[in-house]
């Protein structure tokens, strides 16, 4: 149980194009979703906090109309990289936490996208 | 603001060795504290975690331990296989209700065989 998945994996695009990803929760409500960049070798930045049917909470020094989110059902949250350049080259990764009783803390991670901008 | 420190950053062990990592926290509102094992390219694996109100917790070759007073965890590996080769995340809750972890830096893992 507790599987979450991402779309697309890879994903390369020109610069000033726009690249939207999913997170799903395949077997699971997800009340919290949570978006997160890793560049090579370094720990996952909490990019930003998002709930179902509400709008998303963006750490400091993120940019919300650049990274769009919308968490529009209880497992699905999608994150929007607008007019990409190359510095938003990275490894997005999401997650989210259980909507049951017990474990409510636990983040279950999706397997990552890797996003190229040329 | 709040950390977590994680040591050390890079480990070696021939298999069957046991490998220990270590973190600290900062935040003493911090109740909940997971492991997670990250394999190249991949996202990340929940393997243990353990809240605020135990002090070790194991799952058969992995365990992981708590001391609340001194905002110390560590993870503890016993009988190493190549297989556990990865770099592994501790990560410690913050903010009371918001559910938002803050990482450690990773350590990344090498198993000799």
């Amino acid at each position: 149980g507790a599987v979450v998945s991402q779309h697309p994996s890879r994903v390369i695009c020109k610069s000033g194009t726009s690249v939207k990803i999913e997170c799903r929760s395949l077997d699971f409500q997800a009340t919290t979703m949570f978006w997160y960049r890793q560049f090579p070798k370094q720990s996952l930045m909490l990019m930003a906090t998002s709930n179902e049917g509400s709008k998303a909470t963006y750490e400091q020094g993120v940019e919300k109309d650049k990274f769009l989110i919308n968490h529009a059902s209880l497992t699905l949250s999608t994150l929007t990289v607008t007019s990409a350049h190359p510095e938003d080259s990275s490894f997005y990764i999401c997650s989210a936490r259980a909507h049951r009783q017990g474990s409510t803390d636990t983040q279950y991670f999706g397997p990552g996208t890797r996003l190229t901008v040329l | 603001g709040e950390n977590v420190e994680q040591h050390p950053s890079t480990l070696s062990v021939q298999e069957g060795d046991s490998a220990v990592i270590k973190c600290t926290y900062s935040d003493s509102a911090s109740n909940y504290f997971p492991w997670y094992k990250q394999e190249l390219g991949k996202g990340p694996q929940l393997i243990i975690d353990i809240r605020s109100n135990v002090g070790e917790k194991k799952d058969q070759r992995i365990a992981v331990t708590l001391n609340k007073t001194a905002k110390h965890f560590s993870l503890h590996i016993t009988e190493t296989q190549p297989e556990d080769s990865a770099v592994y995340f501790c990560a410690a809750s913050f903010g009371l209700g918001t559910y938002k972890y803050i990482f450690g830096t990773g350590t990344r893992l090498k198993v000799l065989a």
